[in-house]
């Protein structure tokens, strides 16, 4: 079965980073890109970018252009989001999900969410 | 970007009613490909979102048929008919024809 699992809850200082992990199983993880998705707390969904686990290649929303890396581990099946300089707007639940590479149903499954604290 | 407004804002509806969820977009969502990217969402309270209908009108594999998707160019409707207790949450329509993918306001679902 399909399951995308992620890293905990993370409490980080202000300016400092954070790597968020997204472990697919249950799949082929090189037919689907990784979305990465922010929810600010009781707030709407933001789409930060996405990854293609079999070049690598990304893609960003240009706002979380200079916040945001997107890497993946194919060796791990596992897709990475790096978050730099952290301030309070960055305190946020995190979501990894996918879609197909060659299109159909896209979201179909996402990971848990893990809640980003920013605070010293 | 794309700008995907939701109304009504919240709803209230008893068990059996049935509603309608608008999603009204800033430009049209049909791709020169001949699709239309426009998919619902449903986060109910404490979980991760979760897909109900995509490409507009196609009802996710598991999903009741009690939801329904219609629309296009820039007009869409999510539509249930016959509330049930399970369907409380927030609704979010989402489109992916042009970047950034963008997600609309949310449209909160109270049971009466």
């Amino acid at each position: 079965q399909v399951n995308l699992l992620q890293s905990g809850a993370a409490l980080v200082k202000p300016g400092a980073s954070v790597k968020l992990s997204c472990k697919a199983s249950g799949y082929t993880f090189t037919d689907y890109y990784i979305h990465w998705v922010k929810q600010s707390h009781g707030k709407s969904l933001e789409w930060i970018g996405h990854v293609n686990p079999n070049s690598g290649y990304t893609h960003y929303n240009e706002k979380f252009k200079t916040k945001a890396t997107l890497t993946v581990d194919k060796s791990t099946n596992t897709a990475h989001l790096e978050l730099s300089r952290l301030t309070s707007e960055d305190s946020a639940t995190y979501y990894c999900t996918r879609s197909p590479i060659l299109g159909g149903c896209p979201f179909d499954y996402w990971g848990q969410g893990v809640m980003v604290t920013v605070s010293s | 970007d794309v700008v995907l407004t939701q109304t009504p804002p919240t709803l209230s509806a008893t068990i059996g009613q049935s509603v309608s969820i608008s999603c009204r977009s800033s430009q049209s969502l049909l791709h020169s490909n001949g699709n239309t990217y426009l998919h619902w969402l449903l986060q109910r309270p404490g979980h991760s979102p979760h897909l109900l209908i995509y490409l507009v009108s196609r009802l996710e594999s598991g999903v009741p048929n009690r939801f329904s998707g219609s629309g296009s160019g820039t007009d869409f409707t999510l539509k249930i008919s016959g509330v049930e207790a399970e369907d409380l949450g927030v609704y979010y329509c989402v489109q992916g024809t042009h970047a950034p993918l963008t997600f609309g306001s949310g449209t909160k679902l109270e049971i009466k």
